[in-house]
């Protein structure tokens, strides 16, 4: 079955307490990236991937770490976080089509995280 | 300004009508556009995307271009219950040092009332 996976699901830490919320595609996707979803926000782009080894910023990227080791694997690193990072997470994947369009994006089922 | 709008509703239609969903962009270098349908609590799923000028039909939906106007649209006909979701549109663009970033607006909560 096609699809985007994350963990964990759920997770609840204190302040500065380093964590990774992976994120994995078994679609081939070149492009790949990470959102948060605050209420009266929507989704804010933190980190996007065009490939394997390339990275950049979307809006929100502070205080966020990815890589792109692997055409699969995105995983998201909060070195040190802080309580304005408790939001819902979602990763995405899609095709990046030869033409310039990015293709539509398939979503994970959203990582809900709480920093005390 | 946000660099994509929506108008956040509710946006309540009853059974059987047409909903008019509006996004408007910043942005005269963005390239496609697409709609996601949010149920609450789960993840957003693709409806449709557009990338040229004029309209775009799937089943009871219709997506609306207008490049000079920076204005995108979903008309959803013959509204039921199950359309009852937000509707989040995304706009493509070209990032700042390359790639394509992806802006997506706040969203508009649509209520269907049977």
């Amino acid at each position: 079955e096609a699809q985007v996976t994350q963990n964990p699901r759920y997770l609840i830490t204190v302040t500065g307490k380093k964590l990774t919320v992976t994120c994995s595609q078994n679609m081939n996707h070149e492009y790949m990236s990470w959102y948060r979803q605050d209420p009266g926000l929507g989704l804010r782009q933190i980190y996007y991937s065009m490939n394997v080894e390339v990275t950049d910023k979307g809006d929100v990227p502070e205080g966020y770490k990815v890589s792109r080791k692997e055409k699969r694997n995105f995983p998201l690193i909060l070195e040190s976080p802080s309580p304005n990072q408790t939001s819902l997470y979602f990763c995405a994947s899609s095709f990046h089509l030869r033409t310039g369009f990015t293709d539509t994006q398939y979503f994970g089922p959203g990582t809900r995280l709480t920093v005390l | 300004q946000k660099e994509v709008e929506q108008n956040s509703g509710p946006l309540s239609v009853p059974e059987g009508a047409i909903a008019s969903l509006n996004c408007t962009y910043s942005d005269r270098g963005s390239q496609s556009f697409f709609w996601y349908r949010q149920y609450s609590g789960k993840s957003p799923e693709l409806i449709m995307f557009i990338y040229s000028n004029g309209d775009k039909e799937d089943g009871r939906f219709t997506a609306q271009l207008n490049k000079a106007s920076q204005y995108v649209s979903l008309l959803i006909r013959d509204s039921q219950p199950s359309d009852s979701a937000t509707y989040l549109c995304a706009v493509i663009r070209a990032g700042d040092t390359g790639g394509f970033k992806t802006i997506f607006g706040a969203g508009t909560r649509l209520f269907v009332k049977a």
